[in-house]
């Protein structure tokens, strides 16, 4: 069975950008959640879609959004890019909400 | 924010060494889950344990779901340099429907 996949794997943008990155979840799997990942904060939890609705949220703000198609596929947009959105974004899937997750490669964002 | 707490946050040790890293909380979890990051890579699943007390074995990787639910261990047996980086925990607590994760250990080895 494939893994998690996430494109693009590198993406530089300067601030005032938006950007959107992609998540194809392992065949099967309905959940997919979003992490934003900094040395200094460490896993950041972004959000959470099962079954094309938003299950759960966390503290970012309205600039970062998602959604999920029918297919399980995730899209996660960022909107006016600022430079400390500079970061590893993680996607990872599970057949259950939040159950065990299987994480992808993850997309390197710099904003300069 | 996160709601383990994982020690040690960074070991240097050396070669053929056993290691030991854990992860507590003051709540209690159903799930624990010990994943491993390589530089630039996404986190992958080492061992998952779903039942209290429960102990598995990965390979030179043993992890244990504590008895009182809120803590869990991962060992690794003779270190060899491939298991140079970071090690999460994360966990499910009991009533929430959110993983949470720990701070994570940075395993370095010196040859």
């Amino acid at each position: 069975k494939a893994g998690v996949t996430q494109t693009p794997r590198y993406l530089i943008k300067t601030r005032g950008q938006q950007v959107t990155l992609s998540c194809s979840p392992i065949s099967g799997h309905r959940s997919v959640s979003w992490y934003q990942q900094t040395p200094g904060q460490g896993l950041q939890f972004l959000f959470e879609y099962f079954s094309e609705t938003q299950r759960n949220k966390g503290n970012f703000p309205g600039r970062f959004s998602g959604r999920q198609f029918s297919n399980s596929r995730s899209e996660m947009n960022v909107s006016t890019l600022e430079l400390g959105d500079s970061a590893l974004y993680l996607c990872a899937s599970s057949a259950v909400s939040q159950e065990t997750q299987y994480f992808g490669p993850g997309t390197r964002l710099l904003v300069l | 924010g996160q709601q383990l707490n994982q020690s040690p946050q960074s070991m240097f040790i050396q070669e053929g060494e056993d290691v030991s890293m854990n992860c507590t909380s003051s709540s209690i979890f159903n799930t624990w889950l010990w994943y491993k990051q390589d530089p630039g890579e996404g986190p992958v699943l080492l061992i998952a344990l779903y039942k209290a007390g429960e102990l598995t074995s990965n390979g030179r990787l043993t992890a244990q779901f504590g008895i009182t639910r809120k803590d869990s261990f991962l060992n690794i047996s003779a270190s060899i340099p491939s298991d140079v980086g970071i090690y999460f925990c994360a966990g499910t607590r009991q009533g929430a429907q959110k993983l949470v994760f720990g701070q994570g250990t940075r395993l370095t080895i010196n040859p």
